[in-house]
């Protein structure tokens, strides 16, 4: 069946490392993996995104790689701030429209000062 | 304010109540969705709807059913609520159309609880 796991569910982290964060899954159809971030008390936030037939993005401060032939995702995010203490979520989907996304189970990172 | 507003954000209740979670959005989205969040399990989806004419069940619908009164609202009953459904709901919006991957879009959630 389909599945999107994470491989920790705990990082720590120390403020100005930088941090990365696992992602396996395992449906060969996903052709589109999001990563969410959720903060205490609000709902997941996008983060940023990677469509199948690429291998890497990058935005400001956060990269997301894929490697297909071994299905694994990561969120890689450069000189970490406390601001970005957060459970952080792997989302793979297939087809569009939202309704076919999986979500991971989440990971939790911890940014100590 | 928020795009996406749930209401309430924190309820308790006792088994067999019904409880009624409702979600607006001001995104102008056509998709519109329910998600339930437990500890170590991520989000899964509840019911989704593509338009206001349109229902369709998730993977863990049984004990939920939704009601999609407008474009913009999107609400979910409990109608015998049990202290298994005690979780974090999230309602969710996303556009449609061809340059839409699925990026989807959450309210702030609402905490219920069963005793």
């Amino acid at each position: 069946g389909e599945s999107v796991g994470l491989h920790l569910p705990t990082l720590s982290v120390q403020e100005g490392d930088n941090s990365i964060i696992n992602c396996a899954y395992s449906n060969s159809a996903s052709d589109y993996f999001i990563w969410y971030k959720q903060e205490s008390g609000k709902g997941p936030q996008f983060i940023i995104d990677i469509r199948s037939n690429m291998d890497k993005r990058q935005g400001q401060r956060v990269t997301v790689l894929l490697n297909k032939t071994v299905k694994h995702l990561s969120l890689q995010i450069a000189a970490t701030q406390p601001g970005d203490s957060a459970v952080y979520f792997c989302a793979e989907t297939h087809g569009g429209g939202g309704f076919k996304t999986i979500f991971g189970a989440g990971t939790r990172l911890f940014v100590k000062a | 304010d928020a795009d996406v507003t749930q209401t309430p954000r924190n309820r308790i209740t006792k088994t067999g109540k019904r409880i009624m979670l409702e979600c607006s959005q001001t995104k102008g989205h056509d998709r519109m969705y329910w998600y339930r969040q437990d500890p170590g399990l991520g989000l899964r989806l509840i019911y989704y709807s593509f338009d206001v004419k349109d229902i369709n069940k998730g993977e863990i619908s049984d004990g939920y059913s939704v009601s999609r009164q407008a474009q913009a609202k999107f609400s979910l009953s409990l109608e015998s609520a049990i202290p298994n459904q005690t979780a974090l709901y999230f309602c969710a919006t996303a556009p449609s159309g061809v340059f839409s991957f699925g990026e989807l879009f959450f309210g702030e959630g609402s905490r219920l609880t069963v005793l």
